[in-house]
């Protein structure tokens, strides 16, 4: 069955690291996106793909970086220079066009010790 | 900028209705409504293109007033199964894919 997957599920990070969080999907989908959930404060978008070796700046980008050189990979990277780093993320991906609907992985925790 | 949804929270006894609102002060091409269960990924529920249309997916619609920039979704004969987060998405431009920007959500609790 196609789907998105993020890995790993958990993620403890020590102050000063860097971290990169994977998301794969065989959805054959163009576009890809990352979002950060915070209690209260839904999903805000870090960075997004709609394309192979592009990618834009989404509302949170501050602290994070990606990168896009396979259709099905979009890593994102928590740098340490990101003040507030623990949250729940969720990659997700979409047709060009994302009239079918966005579909999402499971999610990473990180968080920082 | 956010949409707006009301109400933040609602708790419903199982079989009674609840309409879930999601405002934005943009123009709007679409909205996508969107489920989310405690720990898990939210799952697309459906989507409303610009023209106002009425959706339906067995017992839960939607409503799109393009003009007011405002969807609802309307969940009738509530089930347990109905319990989480209800987020709305919303699209702004009308050309390629444009990304959405969620709402910070709805909790709806079902008790039996």
């Amino acid at each position: 069955d196609g789907g998105i997957t993020q890995s790993p599920k958990y993620l403890f990070r020590k102050e000063g690291q860097n971290v990169t969080l994977s998301c794969e999907q065989n959805l054959n989908h163009d576009a890809m996106y990352w979002y950060r959930q915070d209690p209260g404060q839904g999903l805000r978008l870090i960075y997004y793909s709609q394309i192979v070796n592009d990618f834009q700046k989404g509302d949170i980008a501050e602290g994070y970086s990606v990168s896009r050189e396979k259709k099905e990979s979009f890593p994102l990277t928590v740098t340490s220079a990101q003040k507030n780093p623990t949250a729940f993320y969720l990659c997700a991906s979409s047709s060009r066009t994302g009239r079918t609907g966005y579909t999402f992985g499971s999610g990473t925790r990180l968080t920082v010790v | 900028q956010q949409p707006v949804q009301s109400p933040q929270a609602v708790i419903l006894r199982e079989g009674e209705d609840a309409v879930i609102n999601c405002s934005s002060s943009k123009a709007l091409y679409s909205v996508h409504w969107y489920r989310q269960k405690h720990g898990e990924a939210p799952v697309f529920l459906m989507i409303l293109l610009k023209g106002g249309e009425q959706k339906g997916h067995e017992k839960i619609s939607a409503s799109f007033n393009e003009k007011k920039q405002q969807s609802s979704l309307y969940l009738t004969a509530s089930q347990l199964s109905y319990s989480g987060t209800y987020f709305c998405g919303t699209e702004k431009a009308n050309f390629g894919n444009e990304k959405l920007t969620f709402g910070t959500g709805t909790r709806l609790t079902i008790i039996p």
